[in-house]
């Protein structure tokens, strides 16, 4: 059963860093592809980023509007994937989830930017 | 990259049947086969039951049905339960500076 663990969310205050981590089972993940996704208190989803295997060369994309201030990473070795989010705004308040690219869906962490 | 385009709410009685769209532009739906469908319960993560523009996951019921024609992609659900409450998103491949765009949402209410 393919399992994703999100950890890290909290109560952060705007210009801070956060980084959350998602602990994958129940699939090979080294060769899986791994993107995040945030939903705002009531919002829709939106694609923050992903990065690919590092067989097909572990590269990174991300969304647009947060380009520049999240990263991605990966861990094969602890079948993990951060994300790192920084300059944090009142408006990347949001449930981050981690998924198989779109496929499975972890059950969130919650991010609350806030002074 | 704009959100793809999907009603606000639909509804229907139990047993009727639905069908929510999800525009999008030639740069996305209409370029590529790659549309996706989630169902998100209330409280729930979303879970795929749609990909590559009509096929289903395992364990996904056949009364959920997708398709697409041109830059619109549609989901319907048939024999409405009162489980498939929820709210659904579409999703499709932007290319490679874009990547996935998400649909703005749809509420599905079943009176």
């Amino acid at each position: 059963e393919v399992q994703l663990v999100e950890s890290g969310g909290g109560l952060v205050k705007p210009g801070g860093s956060l980084r959350l981590s998602c602990e994958a089972s129940g699939f090979t993940f080294s060769k899986a592809w791994m993107s995040w996704v945030r939903q705002a208190p009531g919002k829709g989803l939106e694609w923050v980023g992903r990065i690919v295997s590092s067989a097909d060369g572990g590269a990174t994309q991300y969304a647009a509007p947060l380009k520049g201030r999240v990263s991605i990473s990966r861990d094969d070795s602890k079948s993990t994937v951060d994300l790192q989010i920084n300059s944090l705004r009142v408006d990347d308040t949001a449930v981050y989830y981690c998924t198989t690219d779109l496929t499975f869906w972890g059950h969130g962490s919650l991010v609350i930017v806030s002074s | 990259q704009s959100a793809l385009t999907q009603p606000r709410s639909v509804s229907g009685s139990p047993g009727q049947s639905v069908t929510i769209s999800c525009t999008g532009t030639t740069s996305d739906i209409g370029r590529y086969d790659y549309v996706s469908w989630y169902q998100q319960l209330p409280g729930k993560a979303p879970k795929l039951i749609v990909y590559d523009v009509y096929k289903r996951p395992s364990g996904v019921p056949d009364r959920f049905s997708a398709s697409k024609s041109g830059n619109t992609a549609s989901l319907t659900i048939s024999g409405l339960l009162t489980e498939d409450e929820g709210d659904y998103y579409c999703c499709s491949y932007g290319g490679l500076s874009v990547v996935y765009v998400f649909g703005t949402g749809t509420t599905v209410s079943v009176l």
